[in-house]
């Protein structure tokens, strides 16, 4: 099973400022199965962005994806205040789908 | 837009089996190539993939929970359904089902429905 690691835990930054978060595969994962999705409190979790790089419809520009192999990274250009929340990334390998841990985005 | 929609006790007692259904409006559950899962979060947890079921009806669950995991569809009523089965407060979480335009990530969830599991 593959372990996905983000890092950090927990970003505190302000509004307007440019948010980079990692997500780390225990070995290599296929850039067409990475994901990643935003969750606030109370809601079910939102689809960000797929395929490592391409945005969800209705998901603005300022959010973004990069990455392959073990490495990948989620930036938001510019943070809105409803840009606060918690993000997890996820890989689809081997019939099966795993998350990373989480990383809570939240206001210094 | 097609939507989910959780349903199913919300208090389960241990030992027992947790069952919950999915329906799934504004879209046939039979058409098109998609997987239909179930994830769910403990409270304050991340998130934990249980299972999916695929169009054709073949299913994947995750190994650490494989042994007390079926999930069906049934197509004539457009839902599927989860069953946990011999349940401990472990299994107290969130409920999820959620879909996958293929094997890849998944873009559209129910709200989540909310099991405990206590006597």
């Amino acid at each position: 099973e593959i372990v996905l690691t983000q890092s950090p835990g927990t970003l505190s930054l302000s509004p307007g400022e440019r948010a980079t978060l990692s997500c780390r595969a225990s070995q290599s994962v296929s850039s067409s199965y990475l994901a990643w999705y935003q969750q606030k409190p109370g809601q079910a979790p939102r689809l960000l962005i797929y395929g490592a790089s391409s945005r969800a419809t209705g998901i603005p520009d300022r959010f973004s994806g990069s990455g392959s192999g073990t490495d990948f990274t989620l930036t938001i250009s510019r943070l809105e205040p409803e840009d606060f929340a918690v993000y997890y990334c996820q890989q689809y390998g081997s019939s099966s789908w795993t998350f990373g841990q989480g990383t809570k985005v939240e206001i210094k | 837009q097609v939507q989910l929609q959780e349903s199913g006790p919300g208090l389960v007692k241990p030992s027992q089996t947790l069952s919950l259904t999915c329906t799934v409006s504004g879209g046939s559950i039979s058409s098109g190539s998609y997987y239909w899962s179930w994830i769910r979060q403990p409270a304050g947890k991340g998130l934990e993939w249980i299972g999916r079921i695929y169009t054709s009806g073949s299913t994947n669950y995750n190994p650490s929970l494989k042994s007390r995991v079926t999930i069906s569809v049934d197509t004539s009523k457009n839902q599927f359904s989860l069953k946990l089965s011999s349940v401990t407060a472990a299994d107290t979480a969130v409920y999820y089902c959620a879909r996958a335009p293929g094997p890849s990530a998944f873009d559209i969830w129910g709200q989540g429905t909310m099991v405990t599991v206590s006597s």
